[in-house]
């Protein structure tokens, strides 16, 4: 059982370029979410879905975008990587609770 | 306002003696559940325990046990007969409903260290 699985592990970007951290969950939960933890600091949630074709807000989404097309998989899209977006991303997955993480993506804007 | 304050940046305690995590929160909402999480040094996020607000009784697993005063808004964590691998960054963690989904807000952790 994979739980929730995040790619990549680790990613090292350029100011300006676009990527896609993927994450994918195999326990059928309606329940997505992303976050961004900085160093020393808490998880700080970006977006999250409550099911296929349904996203919403957190407390930071500026700069990120989502989409929720499956069940399974929820993409987080930095379109203009900036220095600030430097931080680990985790994303997780629920029914009900707790909330399965996946290990995570470090990421790094040069 | 901080949804979620854990006041104790760094925690050390005697291996097989208890210790006390401290976590505050703030909501104005009736229905809320409350969490703590694991975070080793390898960096994945460990589910330890859940209380939620109607529960009368605090929860309870294993060596964990939360320490649940509604009135103080207060959520505090208790590790007994600490161990070596214990140690860990420990956050606290609330959920709010909103139509739209549930909100998590997480505090800023604490850092536990276990001696032996």
């Amino acid at each position: 059982n994979a739980g929730v699985t995040q790619t990549p592990k680790f990613r090292i970007l350029k100011i300006g370029q676009s990527m896609t951290l993927q994450c994918t969950q195999d326990m059928n939960h309606n329940y997505m979410y992303w976050y961004r933890q900085d160093p020393g600091m808490g998880l700080k949630l970006i977006y999250y879905s409550v099911g296929a074709g349904i996203t919403d807000k957190g407390e930071v989404p500026n700069g990120y975008n989502v989409s929720r097309s499956t069940t399974e998989d929820f993409p987080l899209r930095l379109e203009l990587a900036a220095p600030s977006q430097t931080s680990v991303y985790f994303c997780a997955s629920s029914q009900n609770q707790p909330q399965h993480f996946g290990d995570g993506t470090r990421l790094s804007i040069l | 306002a901080q949804k979620i304050t854990q006041t104790q940046p760094g925690m050390f305690v005697q291996e097989k003696e208890a210790v006390t995590l401290d976590c505050t929160y703030d909501t104005s909402d009736q229905s809320y559940g409350l969490f703590w999480y694991k975070q080793p040094s390898s960096g994945e996020m460990i589910f330890l325990i859940y209380q939620g607000s109607y529960d009368e009784q605090n929860a309870t697993e294993g060596r964990y046990s939360l320490n649940f005063q509604k009135a103080r808004k207060s959520a505090n964590l208790v590790i007994s007969a600490s161990q070596l691998g214990d140690s860990a960054m420990y956050f606290c963690a609330m959920r709010e409903e909103r139509n739209t989904g549930n909100q998590f807000y997480f505090g800023t952790g604490t850092s536990l260290t276990v001696i032996p």
